[in-house]
């Protein structure tokens, strides 16, 4: 049971929009999606969570289908800083389970 | 508010020492966790735990591995006998509220980079 699924890797032009898609088809009617980002060498950093509807802060936009069973981090304009392995994390009982991740690099 | 710490960023171990890590949660967080990293991989959860109780060590090794988080003072995990192959980040999170619902959004430390000669 794979329990998100995202791409290997992502490629962006810098300033253009990118859309990090991720699957969890099996999540629970009550569990949260989040949204983390761990840069070469540090801890993973926060960026979104979100149940049902479309949810904004600072950093990003999350966009949840209806169905639940797939989401949408969209970064609006990538910068350089944004370079990281971006993480859709569903909980699993008492922990947050970390797939694969997609490595976003953004291109000058 | 300082964000989580842990200590050391860096540990050197030869084969059959002890290693300890700390972690020291964000004010008012008394939910800690720990992960672990293998270089190219996710994270793996290894233990949950809030003050002075272990909720879930589903994820730690039954053997050589322990952890804590007393009434005072930081959480720490502890790794006897190092072996070459836990050599590894060792990342903790804290958490104000119990996993499930809109609050328990994890905030991580910069993490221990554990070598094992």
């Amino acid at each position: 049971d794979a329990k998100t699924t995202q791409p290997n890797s992502m490629e962006s032009n810098e300033e253009e929009p990118v859309h990090l898609p991720c699957n969890h088809s099996t999540i629970s009617g009550t569990d949260y999606i989040h949204w983390y980002r761990q840069l070469p060498s540090q801890g993973p950093e926060y960026v979104i969570h979100g149940l049902t509807s479309n949810v904004n802060n600072r950093m990003a936009s999350l966009a949840i289908a209806e169905d639940r069973k797939s989401s949408t981090l969209i970064l609006h304009r990538a910068t350089l800083r944004d370079a990281a392995v971006y993480y859709c994390i569903r909980p699993v009982g008492n922990q947050f389970y970390f797939g694969t991740g997609t490595s976003l690099t953004v291109i000058p | 508010n300082a964000g989580v710490m842990q200590n050391p960023r860096h540990l050197v171990r030869r084969r059959g020492q002890e290693a300890r890590l700390r972690c020291s949660p964000m004010k008012g967080h008394s939910h800690v966790y720990w992960y672990r990293q293998l270089p190219e991989e996710g994270l793996k959860f290894m233990v949950y735990l809030q003050k002075e109780n272990i909720i879930d060590e589903s994820g730690m090794p039954k053997e050589r591995f322990s952890a804590e988080f007393p009434k005072e003072g930081p959480s720490i995990l502890r790794i006897q006998q190092v072996v070459r192959g836990d050599s590894a980040a060792y990342f903790c999170a804290s958490s104000p509220l119990p996993p499930g619902g809109a609050g328990d959004t994890q905030y991580f430390g910069p993490g221990t980079r554990l070598t094992v000669l």
